[in-house]
Protein backbone atom coordinates (compact mmCIF):
# COMPACT_ATOMS: atom_id res chain seq x y z
CA UNK A 1 0.00 0.00 0.00
CA UNK A 2 1.00 3.74 -0.57
CA UNK A 3 2.69 5.14 2.48
CA UNK A 4 2.70 9.03 3.70
CA UNK A 5 3.65 11.14 0.28
CA UNK A 6 4.57 14.36 0.54
CA UNK A 7 4.93 17.49 -2.16
CA UNK A 8 7.13 18.77 -3.51
CA UNK A 9 10.47 17.29 -2.44
CA UNK A 10 12.48 20.33 -2.80
CA UNK A 11 11.70 23.80 -2.46
CA UNK A 12 13.73 26.87 -3.12
CA UNK A 13 12.18 30.11 -1.69
CA UNK A 14 13.51 33.93 -1.73
CA UNK A 15 13.33 35.66 1.75
CA UNK A 16 9.72 36.89 2.30
CA UNK A 17 7.53 34.46 -0.37
CA UNK A 18 4.74 32.50 0.54
CA UNK A 19 5.42 28.20 0.51
CA UNK A 20 3.00 25.78 0.89
CA UNK A 21 3.73 22.20 1.16
CA UNK A 22 1.64 19.30 1.09
CA UNK A 23 1.33 16.29 3.13
CA UNK A 24 -1.05 12.57 2.01
CA UNK A 25 -1.20 10.62 4.84
CA UNK A 26 -1.88 7.01 4.53
CA UNK A 27 -5.36 6.30 3.66
CA UNK A 28 -7.84 5.87 7.06
CA UNK A 29 -4.79 7.09 9.34
CA UNK A 30 -6.92 9.55 11.64
CA UNK A 31 -3.69 11.34 13.21
CA UNK A 32 -1.49 13.22 11.24
CA UNK A 33 1.72 15.31 12.83
CA UNK A 34 4.29 18.08 11.04
CA UNK A 35 7.54 18.22 12.55
CA UNK A 36 10.65 20.26 11.64
CA UNK A 37 14.04 19.23 11.28
CA UNK A 38 17.31 21.45 10.97
CA UNK A 39 20.70 20.27 9.99
CA UNK A 40 21.96 17.46 12.30
CA UNK A 41 18.92 18.07 14.58
CA UNK A 42 16.17 15.21 15.13
CA UNK A 43 12.63 16.10 13.88
CA UNK A 44 10.96 18.62 16.09
CA UNK A 45 7.11 19.18 16.86
CA UNK A 46 5.19 21.76 14.99
CA UNK A 47 1.71 20.24 15.10
CA UNK A 48 -0.99 17.38 15.50
CA UNK A 49 -4.29 17.21 13.63
CA UNK A 50 -6.99 14.08 14.59
CA UNK A 51 -9.28 13.96 11.39
CA UNK A 52 -9.78 17.12 10.51
CA UNK A 53 -9.35 19.20 14.22
CA UNK A 54 -6.21 20.94 14.71
CA UNK A 55 -5.52 19.82 18.67
CA UNK A 56 -2.12 20.92 19.39
CA UNK A 57 -0.01 23.56 17.52
CA UNK A 58 2.59 24.47 20.30
CA UNK A 59 5.30 23.61 18.14
CA UNK A 60 4.54 25.96 15.88
CA UNK A 61 7.82 29.01 16.15
CA UNK A 62 5.77 31.48 14.78
CA UNK A 63 2.21 33.22 13.32
CA UNK A 64 3.75 32.57 9.92
CA UNK A 65 3.33 28.95 10.24
CA UNK A 66 -0.37 27.96 9.62
CA UNK A 67 -1.42 24.36 8.69
CA UNK A 68 -4.79 22.76 7.93
CA UNK A 69 -6.02 19.44 7.39
CA UNK A 70 -9.93 20.58 6.50
CA UNK A 71 -11.51 17.34 5.25
CA UNK A 72 -9.26 14.93 7.60
CA UNK A 73 -6.90 13.40 4.96
CA UNK A 74 -4.45 16.07 3.14
CA UNK A 75 -2.74 18.47 5.04
CA UNK A 76 -1.37 21.45 3.76
CA UNK A 77 1.78 23.44 5.96
CA UNK A 78 1.60 27.02 5.20
CA UNK A 79 4.81 29.43 5.64
CA UNK A 80 3.89 32.93 5.14
CA UNK A 81 7.12 35.54 4.40
CA UNK A 82 9.80 33.41 4.78
CA UNK A 83 12.70 33.73 6.48
CA UNK A 84 16.43 32.55 6.25
CA UNK A 85 15.72 30.70 9.31
CA UNK A 86 13.07 28.61 8.06
CA UNK A 87 15.50 26.24 6.02
CA UNK A 88 14.85 22.82 7.04
CA UNK A 89 13.30 19.47 6.29
CA UNK A 90 9.58 19.62 6.83
CA UNK A 91 8.09 15.81 7.95
CA UNK A 92 4.88 14.81 7.68
CA UNK A 93 3.71 11.65 9.84
CA UNK A 94 0.43 9.87 10.10
CA UNK A 95 -0.58 6.91 12.56
CA UNK A 96 -3.67 5.20 13.18
CA UNK A 97 -2.87 4.87 16.27
CA UNK A 98 -0.06 5.30 19.74
CA UNK A 99 2.24 2.81 18.78
CA UNK A 100 4.51 4.09 15.25
CA UNK A 101 4.36 6.74 13.14
CA UNK A 102 5.10 6.53 9.54
CA UNK A 103 6.44 9.48 8.15
CA UNK A 104 6.55 10.93 4.46
CA UNK A 105 10.20 11.68 2.80
CA UNK A 106 9.76 15.19 3.81
CA UNK A 107 10.22 18.22 2.18
CA UNK A 108 13.81 20.39 2.13
CA UNK A 109 12.68 23.78 2.33
CA UNK A 110 15.73 26.60 1.28
CA UNK A 111 14.91 30.10 2.10
CA UNK A 112 18.00 32.35 0.21
CA UNK B 1 15.68 21.87 26.49
CA UNK B 2 15.87 18.62 25.13
CA UNK B 3 13.91 15.97 26.79
CA UNK B 4 15.74 13.41 24.85
CA UNK B 5 19.63 13.08 24.33
CA UNK B 6 21.74 10.95 21.91
CA UNK B 7 25.00 11.95 23.28
CA UNK B 8 26.99 9.81 20.54
CA UNK B 9 26.84 11.64 17.14
CA UNK B 10 28.28 8.49 15.67
CA UNK B 11 29.53 5.72 15.91
CA UNK B 12 31.53 2.81 14.08
CA UNK B 13 31.44 -1.06 13.77
CA UNK B 14 32.76 -3.50 12.08
CA UNK B 15 30.29 -6.11 10.01
CA UNK B 16 29.63 -8.91 12.44
CA UNK B 17 30.00 -7.17 15.53
CA UNK B 18 27.19 -5.66 17.64
CA UNK B 19 26.02 -2.06 17.60
CA UNK B 20 24.63 -0.57 20.72
CA UNK B 21 23.29 2.68 20.31
CA UNK B 22 21.79 4.98 23.15
CA UNK B 23 19.80 7.34 24.60
CA UNK B 24 18.83 9.10 27.22
CA UNK B 25 15.52 10.85 28.69
CA UNK B 26 14.45 13.60 31.36
CA UNK B 27 10.65 13.19 31.24
CA UNK B 28 9.39 10.63 33.91
CA UNK B 29 6.22 10.92 32.40
CA UNK B 30 7.37 9.01 28.81
CA UNK B 31 6.38 5.84 28.87
CA UNK B 32 6.60 5.02 25.09
CA UNK B 33 9.74 5.01 23.12
CA UNK B 34 10.43 4.22 19.69
CA UNK B 35 13.83 3.94 17.43
CA UNK B 36 13.73 5.21 13.92
CA UNK B 37 16.44 4.52 11.21
CA UNK B 38 16.66 6.81 8.61
CA UNK B 39 18.60 6.98 5.17
CA UNK B 40 19.95 10.39 3.32
CA UNK B 41 16.86 12.04 1.68
CA UNK B 42 14.10 9.91 3.09
CA UNK B 43 11.90 10.37 5.90
CA UNK B 44 12.39 8.15 8.92
CA UNK B 45 11.58 4.20 9.02
CA UNK B 46 10.20 2.58 12.49
CA UNK B 47 12.47 -0.21 13.66
CA UNK B 48 11.48 -1.26 17.05
CA UNK B 49 10.00 0.15 20.32
CA UNK B 50 9.15 -0.57 23.82
CA UNK B 51 6.79 0.07 26.45
CA UNK B 52 7.21 1.27 30.11
CA UNK B 53 5.85 -1.98 31.42
CA UNK B 54 8.72 -3.72 29.79
CA UNK B 55 12.37 -3.84 30.06
CA UNK B 56 13.52 -5.75 27.02
CA UNK B 57 12.24 -5.58 23.11
CA UNK B 58 13.38 -8.20 20.56
CA UNK B 59 12.85 -8.53 16.96
CA UNK B 60 15.10 -10.47 14.77
CA UNK B 61 18.97 -8.70 15.52
CA UNK B 62 17.24 -6.02 17.07
CA UNK B 63 16.80 -5.45 20.61
CA UNK B 64 15.98 -2.14 22.73
CA UNK B 65 16.45 -2.49 26.32
CA UNK B 66 14.78 -0.05 29.13
CA UNK B 67 16.37 1.37 32.18
CA UNK B 68 13.53 3.14 33.42
CA UNK B 69 15.41 4.36 36.64
CA UNK B 70 18.14 5.75 35.38
CA UNK B 71 16.09 7.36 32.06
CA UNK B 72 17.69 5.34 29.14
CA UNK B 73 17.10 2.94 26.49
CA UNK B 74 19.74 1.45 24.37
CA UNK B 75 19.28 -0.32 20.98
CA UNK B 76 21.55 -3.38 19.85
CA UNK B 77 22.21 -4.60 16.98
CA UNK B 78 23.36 -7.92 16.46
CA UNK B 79 25.09 -8.78 14.20
CA UNK B 80 26.09 -5.94 12.57
CA UNK B 81 25.72 -5.49 8.75
CA UNK B 82 26.67 -2.83 6.05
CA UNK B 83 22.81 -1.93 5.53
CA UNK B 84 22.58 -1.10 8.51
CA UNK B 85 24.62 2.39 8.04
CA UNK B 86 22.14 5.22 8.63
CA UNK B 87 21.14 7.63 11.65
CA UNK B 88 19.23 6.01 14.12
CA UNK B 89 16.83 8.59 16.26
CA UNK B 90 15.29 7.73 19.23
CA UNK B 91 11.81 9.50 20.14
CA UNK B 92 9.42 9.04 23.36
CA UNK B 93 6.37 9.75 24.15
CA UNK B 94 3.71 10.54 27.16
CA UNK B 95 0.31 8.86 27.43
CA UNK B 96 -0.89 12.53 28.59
CA UNK B 97 0.20 14.18 24.96
CA UNK B 98 0.25 13.79 21.81
CA UNK B 99 3.54 14.72 20.31
CA UNK B 100 6.89 12.50 19.68
CA UNK B 101 10.46 13.85 21.25
CA UNK B 102 13.24 13.10 18.78
CA UNK B 103 16.88 12.70 20.08
CA UNK B 104 19.55 14.47 17.81
CA UNK B 105 20.15 11.09 16.31
CA UNK B 106 23.50 8.55 15.76
CA UNK B 107 24.90 7.94 12.66
CA UNK B 108 25.88 4.77 12.49
CA UNK B 109 28.43 3.26 9.92
CA UNK B 110 29.20 -0.84 9.58
CA UNK B 111 32.49 -1.37 7.91
CA UNK B 112 32.66 -4.20 5.54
Amino acid sequence: GAGVSQSPRYKVAKRGQDVALRCDPISGHVSLFWYQQALGQGPEFLTYFQNEAQLDKSGLPSDRFFAERPEGSVSTLKIQRTQQEDSAVYLCASNRDRNTQYFGPGTRLTVL
Amino acid sequence: DQQVKQNSPSLSVQEGRISILNCDYTNSMFDYFLWYKKYPAEGPTFLISISSIKDKNEDGRFTVFLNKSAKHLSLHIVPSQPGDSAVYFCAASAQTGNQFYFGTGTSLTVIP
